[in-house]
């Protein structure tokens, strides 16, 4: 089944910095990747998704890349906020099939 | 439009007990999904129910884990008995057609604790 190995666990960065989350995939016939946020307590929501037809997608400060041939995808936050802290899981899928997240990436955004 | 909704939200039990989980889905959605989220970890299916049919429960130890989703609309997940390593947040999500590519609307969670 798909593998999904995300990086880093754990990210500081002070509000105002960009942050990057890589994730890579076992699978190469997985072709839809999205990416969820997690606050503290709360339940996962979906923040930006990409398919497998098309290499990058951008809305406002968040946008994700895709590299089939090397089977992995990255989230990149610009000009980071407080309020960008959170747990970030991505995933991936292919067909019908279900998802398969990451383990998270716990983003911590200092004032 | 209402979110999904999940009861309960907290629970604590001793080990070999039963418990049971309750989903109620965003109205009009066909695909329910139950995932166990350990702590650290990102969310694992257990099952997931097209309708009141199980399209996927590969991951579901059914030795000690059931699920239903009676006329396709909620859903209950049991655990019985329960174990040490149970402990963790289930979560119902449920997305309005076909699996996997589609946005998943979380709940909540129910946060199991077994002692």
């Amino acid at each position: 089944g798909e593998n999904v190995e995300q990086h880093p666990s754990t990210l500081s960065v002070q509000e105002g910095d960009s942050a990057v989350i890589k994730c890579t995939y076992s699978d190469s016939a997985s072709n839809y990747f999205p990416w969820y946020k997690q606050e503290l307590g709360k339940r996962p929501q979906l923040i930006i998704d990409i398919r497998s037809n098309v290499g990058e997608k951008k809305d406002q400060r968040i946008a994700v890349t895709l590299n089939k041939t090397a089977k992995h995808f990255s989230l990149h936050i610009t000009e980071t906020q407080p309020e960008d802290s959170a747990v970030y899981f991505c995933a991936a899928s292919k067909g019908y099939s279900t998802l398969t997240f990451g383990k998270g990436t716990m983003l911590l955004v200092s004032p | 439009e209402a979110g999904v909704a999940q009861s309960p939200r907290y629970k604590i039990i001793e080990k070999r007990q039963s418990v049971a989980f309750w989903c109620n889905p965003i109205s009009g959605h066909a695909t329910l999904y139950w995932y166990q989220q350990i702590l650290g970890q990102g969310p694992k299916l257990l099952i997931q129910f097209q309708n009141n049919g199980v399209v996927d429960d590969s991951q579901l130890p059914k030795d000690r884990f059931s699920a239903e989703r009676l006329k396709g609309v909620d859903s209950t997940l049991k655990i019985q008995p329960a174990k040490l390593e149970d402990s963790a947040v289930y979560l119902c999500a449920s997305s309005p057609g076909l699996a996997g590519q589609e946005t998943q609307y979380f709940g909540p969670g129910t946060r199991l604790l077994v002692l």
